[in-house]
């Protein structure tokens, strides 16, 4: 595709359980941001991989919260034992190399219950 | 901690005037990065324009320019010839030129609205 894609666009889930939400970054890219966006805030920085590894993990808001990206392309964001405090848009971005420009995918807007 | 600062939750501008963003940031460092990005409803943030703090000019892209006052620690975003498109939620966001991650430090948004 020609740009970052998330999926789902939309989740509900009940408080307690466990969510993934994917990112499929545009092809060729190293680096993936994952950001979360409350209502009526900025986007906060969460994680950021560069190729496979995490290069930086300082924005996760605790052990609840887990990304990986196996391959060093889709990445998933990992959220265990959820609150109604998680209900965020979680967005997605990445760039061709390190200090190159984000492009930044539509979200996932996540409801907890 | 750098921390970037929008005063104002929303504007409104009548089609084809000019509108100003204001923004406001706090860093100790000299060498950084200063964005707008542009948030429609369909959530993606697009950016708008960049601006190197080591350089005097101000951007410009088309019908947005910003005034950067690196002394005053101000960004504002200045939309000329305002079209119904450019509603939408503005963010600005500062970057630490040469820091271990592309980390993006956002402000809260200025939301705007564009009458007909």
């Amino acid at each position: 595709g020609a740009g970052v894609s998330q999926t789902p666009s939309n989740k509900v889930t009940e408080k307690g359980k466990y969510v993934e939400l994917r990112c499929d970054p545009i092809s060729g890219h190293t680096a993936l941001y994952w950001y979360r966006q409350s209502l009526g805030q900025g986007p906060e920085f969460l994680i950021y991989f560069q190729g496979t590894g995490a290069a930086d993990d300082s924005g996760l808001p605790n052990d609840r919260f887990f990304a990986v990206r196996p391959e060093g392309s889709v990445s998933t964001l990992k959220i265990q034992r959820t609150e109604r405090g998680d209900s965020a848009v979680y967005l997605c971005a990445s760039s061709l190399a390190f200090n190159s420009p984000l492009h930044f995918g539509n979200g996932t807007r996540l409801t907890v219950t | 901690a750098q921390t970037v600062t929008q005063s104002q939750p929303e504007m409104s501008v009548q089609e084809a005037e000019t509108v100003t963003l204001s923004c406001t940031y706090d860093t100790s460092e000299s060498d950084y990065y200063l964005f707008w990005y542009k948030q429609p409803p369909s959530r993606q943030m697009i950016l708008v324009i960049r601006q190197e703090a080591y350089k005097q000019q101000n951007a410009t892209e088309n019908r947005f320019s910003v005034n950067f006052q690196k002394a005053a620690k101000s960004f504002s975003l200045k939309i000329s010839d305002s079209q119904l498109g450019d509603a939408a939620m503005y963010f600005c966001a500062y970057l630490n030129y040469g820091g271990a991650t592309n980390k993006l430090i956002f402000g809260t948004g200025t939301l705007l609205a564009v009458q007909p």
